[in-house]
């Protein structure tokens, strides 16, 4: 089944504590995002890769990294979480990341920062 | 300024209602429009792209007015399982979804 998937789904941590949300993708598409979802502001984009190696900073990339060094995953990495990065994560994937095409997300990262 | 501007919701119809949803964009250089439609605590998934002429998928009519910088989908009929939060996208990037501008959603609740 062609898909996204995100790990872990749900998540608590505490402020400053080194974490990874994982990403992949089985469509062999070339363009990955992730976005933040938070009440009010709607999706916004942290980071996106165009392909392999390349990223390039969305809207709200501060206090994120992330790395692309295969094609299907695209990890979400926050070096010291802040109780301000607590949102609803998604990752998404398109075939080249033109901009008619279709995003697929996954099925959403829940982040709690204590 | 980026932005996409949405209908504040929520709307609350009864079923077989028809309702109408407006978004409007800042960037007269938009290239590309989306309704996504995101059920709750779900992944948001693609309704419809929006054409220049105007498109219709069985009861959802989407409408692209470029001189006036809006989008428009209209529902027809509307089922309880249409209850859900529609979202605005644009692309204002010739050629990239590297900015996708998503708007903050409209939620519709179809009552029986």
């Amino acid at each position: 089944e062609a898909q996204v998937t995100q790990n872990p789904r749900y998540l608590i941590t505490v402020t400053g504590k080194k974490l990874t949300v994982t990403c992949s993708q089985n469509m062999n598409h070339e363009y990955m995002s992730w976005y933040r979802q938070d009440p009010g502001l709607g999706l916004r984009q942290i980071y996106y890769s165009m392909n392999v190696e390349v990223t390039d900073k969305g809207d709200v990339p501060e206090g994120y990294k992330v790395s692309r060094k295969e094609k299907r995953n695209f990890p979400l990495i926050l070096e010291s979480p802040s109780p301000n990065q607590t949102s609803l994560y998604f990752c998404a994937s398109s075939l080249q990341g033109r901009s008619w095409e279709t995003q697929y997300f996954g099925p959403g990262t829940r982040l709690l920062v204590l | 300024r980026k932005e996409v501007e949405q209908d504040p919701g929520p709307f609350n119809v009864p079923e077989g209602a028809t309702v109408a949803f407006n978004c409007t964009y800042s960037n007269s250089a938009s290239q590309s429009f989306f309704w996504y439609r995101q059920d709750c605590r779900k992944e948001p998934k693609l309704l419809m792209s929006v054409y220049s002429s105007g498109n219709e998928d069985g009861r959802f009519t989407a409408q692209l007015n470029r001189a006036s910088q809006y989008i428009s989908l209209l529902i027809r009929d509307s089922k309880l399982s249409d209850s859900a939060t529609y979202l605005c996208v644009v692309s204002p990037l010739g050629g990239s979804q590297g900015n996708l501008i998503f708007g903050k959603g409209t939620k519709l609740s179809v009552k029986p």
